[in-house]
């Protein structure tokens, strides 16, 4: 079955840049019937989605507004994984964050998680 | 963008019965080209991620007890669980998929009473 793993810091330092990765087992990241994608957590924003990547004969990023100028994912095709790179950190970046398959045949949504990263900024 | 909201916040039901959980659209999810809504609905059980339980509003994903249902169109769905079970307890979330960025609700937090 379709596993996502997580790997990535827990702890990173206000201004720096959070950089986790997501490696995948039993699909392609790119594959041309999903996407993949990035969601946080926190007590204050809820479930808050961040952006994907995916592939249509060409790749294609989707990022939310509220971080567009801070953020990127990137896919890796030679390890099947793909990356969120968020920079210049604030306290309210701290959360759980999760990628996640969106599957875009049969049945919709996320149907596939990662087991979450406990990110927090702090000095 | 679309905004979610859930009602209510918190619910606390008798085991054995029904749990009903709204979701309410800023605009529309209904995509009238091919007549599906773009709601998909979550759980999520302390320190696990959400798991996928309905897509296109109201159809179950495999392996999810039948005692789940989803109903609604356009701007208002609906999450019932038929027959409440210990196992149940956990928060659920809606979901657009209809436009990015995609938005999820608040989350409302079923108990048993």
């Amino acid at each position: 079955q379709v596993q996502l793993q997580q790997s990535g810091p827990g702890l990173v330092k206000p201004s720096q840049t959070l950089s986790l990765t997501c490696a995948i087992s039993g699909d392609s990241v790119s594959s041309n019937s999903a996407t993949w994608n990035w969601i946080r957590q926190s007590p204050s924003r809820g479930l808050e989605w961040l952006g994907r990547t995916y592939y249509r004969s060409k790749w294609y990023n989707d990022y939310t507004v509220s971080v567009k100028s801070r953020i990127t994912i990137n896919p890796d095709t030679s390890k099947n994984q793909f990356s969120l790179q968020l920079s210049s950190v604030t306290p309210e970046d701290t959360a759980v964050y999760y990628c996640a398959r969106e599957k875009r045949v049969d049945i919709f949504g996320m149907d596939v998680w990662g087991q979450g990263t406990t990110v927090t900024v702090s000095s | 963008d679309i905004v979610m909201t859930q009602s209510p916040d918190s619910l606390a039901v008798s085991l054995g019965e029904r749990a009903t959980i709204n979701c309410k659209s800023s605009q529309t999810v209904l995509y009238s080209s091919n007549n599906k809504n773009y709601l998909a609905w979550y759980q999520q059980k302390p320190g696990q991620p959400p798991k996928l339980l309905i897509s296109w509003a109201s159809t179950r994903k495999s392996g999810v007890p039948d005692r789940f249902s989803g109903s609604g169109s356009g701007t208002d769905f609906t999450l019932t669980i038929s027959s409440l079970q210990a196992e149940d307890v956990a928060v659920y979330y809606c979901q657009q998929y209809y436009s990015t960025p995609y938005s999820f609700g608040q989350g409302t937090k079923l108990e048993i009473k």
